[in-house]
């Protein structure tokens, strides 16, 4: 099984329409991150979260929200999707205690259309 | 704050050796990773280096200059499943998360 799963793994949604994308992870760590990919622009961090009651803002958060509802799960909610936030979306989880600085491992990706 | 220069495309044969270069400008140094991204796919890890010199992993080697902000990887006996987006990485100021480079897409040709 999976360490670090997501769902949906794709998703096709009109805009001004709520979304949440589902992070799940079995690695046991407390660090997760929020992730979105576009063509030529690279991984730009949305959220993250060091543990339950932690959540801070990425480089890119607005429009954004997100909810660590256990160490196990962290979502992101999109409150009203808009055709630029169209694009690739990864959770990561991370354990500074791994002994690799922070490392980090990734889920699947979630590919969200917004039309 | 962080920045990461990285080639946008590099093409090499099937069998040959490819040199993947990085510079990048962080405040506080504390270690570089790649990861390897298959198009589509989740990045995996390929090395962290954090240390002044060559770190060699089987067919992949990663090399690290703190002095001169430098990085590359190496990758020796090119396959065709090593097609792939490379991607640089350091971590941010106070090592909260990781600043990725926008990645070097290689195509391995026969």
């Amino acid at each position: 099984d999976a360490d670090v799963t997501q769902t949906p793994r794709n998703r096709i949604t009109k805009t001004g329409k709520r979304i949440m994308l589902e992070c799940s992870q079995t690695k046991g760590h407390d660090r997760m991150y929020w992730y979105r990919q576009d063509p030529g622009l690279g991984l730009r961090l949305i959220y993250y979260s060091f543990d339950v009651k932690d959540i801070n803002k990425g480089e890119i958060s607005d429009g954004y929200s997100v909810s660590r509802q256990a160490q196990a799960k962290f979502s992101l909610s999109l409150e009203s999707a808009i055709p630029n936030q169209t694009a690739l979306y990864f959770c990561a989880t991370s354990d500074l205690g791994s002994g690799i600085g922070n490392e980090q491992f990734f889920g699947p990706g979630t590919r969200l259309t917004v039309l | 704050g962080q920045n990461i220069d990285q080639p946008t495309e590099m093409t090499a044969t099937e069998g040959a050796i490819v040199q993947i270069n990085c510079t990048y400008q962080t405040s506080g140094f504390n270690g570089l990773f790649w990861y390897q991204q298959h198009a589509g796919e989740a990045p995996t890890f390929l090395s962290y280096n954090v240390l002044d010199g060559l770190e060699e992993k089987g067919r992949f080697s990663s090399f690290l200059s703190r002095s001169k902000g430098y990085s590359y990887l190496l990758l020796k006996e090119l396959q065709m499943k090593d097609s792939a987006s490379y991607l640089c990485a350091v971590p941010s100021t106070g090592a909260n998360n990781l600043f990725f480079g926008t990645g070097t897409r290689l195509t391995v040709i026969p």
